[in-house]
């Protein structure tokens, strides 16, 4: 099964800063990546940023982006807002197991 | 718009069996893939198992093969997550995703809220 390497484990960042999350695939997965996000404040569901490793979710914003492709994958969230600190997860989908990395925990 | 919502959770004790559904709505069922995914309480993540549209492919996590079994109806626009031989580290909330789906005019993917279950003698 594919697994997924997710880093760094937490972030402790400042309003206004760039973030960037890293994911890399045991094997190569073309594009198959969603990011999901894990907020307090939304009773703690999950909700989806990105699917295909870098098409943003309906009413995601723009501040979110995605790239990579094979095994190697990044989330960086721009100009970070008060509202974005959570948990940051991303995922492997399309056949097999659909594994998840182990998880970013974002503060400021 | 398209929404999952799961039912079934409670409170049962170890060895007890639970069955849990998740009823779908705004997209094709029958097309498309379901995962079970389910977090227990201070970790992260873990995908538990997936269906396809047809039924005819499934898969299951290492940590519930063969205790646990997921079905669908596609009549009735719902999958089944059959836990039996519960244990205590099965304590957590289970949600429905499923993958990018095309309502007609839109595409994305979607979870649903969630269902409590808690495993304790």
């Amino acid at each position: 099964d594919v697994q997924m390497t997710q880093s760094p484990s937490s972030l402790s960042v400042s309003v206004g800063d760039t973030v960037t999350i890293n994911c890399r695939a045991s094997e190569d997965i073309a594009n198959y990546v969603l990011w999901h996000r894990q907020r307090p404040g939304n009773g703690n569901v999950p909700e989806v940023l990105i699917y295909g490793a870098s098409t943003l979710e309906s009413g995601v914003s723009s501040r979110f982006g995605g790239r990579g492709s094979g095994t190697d994958f990044t989330l960086t969230i721009s100009s970070l807002q008060p509202e974005d600190v959570g948990t940051y997860y991303c995922q492997k989908y399309g056949s097999g197991p659909w594994t998840f990395g182990q998880g970013t925990r974002v503060e400021i | 718009d398209v929404e999952l919502v799961e039912s079934g959770g409670s409170r049962v004790k170890p060895g007890e069996s639970l069955r849990l559904s998740c009823a779908a709505s705004g997209f094709t069922f029958s097309s498309y893939l379901i995962n079970w995914v389910r977090q227990s309480p201070g970790k992260g993540l873990e995908w538990v198992s997936s269906i396809s549209g047809t039924g005819s492919s499934i898969n299951y996590a290492d940590s519930v093969k063969g205790r646990f079994t997921i079905s669908r109806d596609n009549g009735k626009k719902s999958v089944q997550l059959q836990m039996d031989s519960l244990r205590v580290d099965d304590t957590a909330v289970y949600y429905c995703l499923t993958p990018p789906v095309f309502t007609g005019y839109a595409m994305g993917v979607h979870w649903g809220r969630g269902t409590l279950v808690t495993v304790s003698s």
